[in-house]
């Protein structure tokens, strides 16, 4: 167990369709981060979240959004799901930026 | 920018073999470095990091790398490959510059090792 708990481990949805994945980070991590992990595309970053606020964007699109609680969990949503949305999302969460990540074990998301 | 480039998207080896895995960075300031480890359907495990102290830097499993600035490389090594170390390895490169980067990991496309007994 690595401290950051993703919810749930794997969903199966329709496209068209709205989902919620949840994060909550390691005890004393403040900063969240969210991964899209795919075959083709690898490890991809998609946004940041400091105590509560956003501090980076990557590769996010438009019809996905996060926010971070005051209880420091995180979600992410992703709307209009298409069929190439279907890929592991990773939440990883870091007290500071030389101690690298805390990685969850993943939300499989399959479209279908 | 930063940015990572592994060398070999898979890397095959005989159990008892050395390991190497290779990965070379680009960044405009002082990095920060990591290996990460993943194995089937879950998530990424932290090897080792290199955060500007000693250039030679052990991990777990057995696992060290060595940070060398003039050639921006930051190769995995292991004496003796286990059939338990194949799994795809991660490099990973962030700074503690400001602006939208701060913190940010950027990872290479990942080296699946196969260990052949």
């Amino acid at each position: 167990d690595s401290g950051v708990t993703q919810t749930p481990k794997h969903l199966i949805t329709a496209t068209g369709q709205r989902v919620t994945l949840r994060c909550s980070p390691r005890s004393g991590d403040l900063s969240v981060y969210w991964y899209q992990q795919s075959l083709d595309q690898g490890l991809q970053f998609l946004i940041q979240y400091y105590n509560g606020e956003e501090r980076a964007k990557g590769n996010i699109l438009e019809r996905f959004s996060a926010q971070q609680f005051p209880d420091l969990h995180s979600e992410l949503n992703l709307s209009s799901l298409e069929l190439g949305d279907s890929a592991l999302y990773f939440c990883a969460s870091s007290v500071d930026v030389g101690y690298g990540y805390t990685f969850g074990s993943g939300t499989r998301l399959t479209v279908v | 920018a930063q940015s990572v480039t592994q060398l070999g998207s898979h890397v095959s080896v005989s159990e008892g073999a050395l390991v190497l895995l290779r990965c070379n960075y680009s960044s405009s300031v002082p990095p920060y470095l990591f290996w990460y480890v993943q194995y089937p359907n879950q998530g990424l495990q932290l090897l080792l990091k290199y955060t500007s102290a000693a250039t030679l830097v052990k991990g777990i499993n057995g696992f060290e790398a060595e940070f060398k600035k003039s050639e921006t490389s930051f190769h995995l090594t292991k004496p003796s490959a286990h059939m338990s170390d194949a799994a795809e390895y991660f490099c990973a490169v962030s700074t503690n510059a400001g602006g939208t980067s701060y913190g940010k990991l950027t990872f290479g496309q990942g080296t699946i090792l196969t260990v052949h007994p």
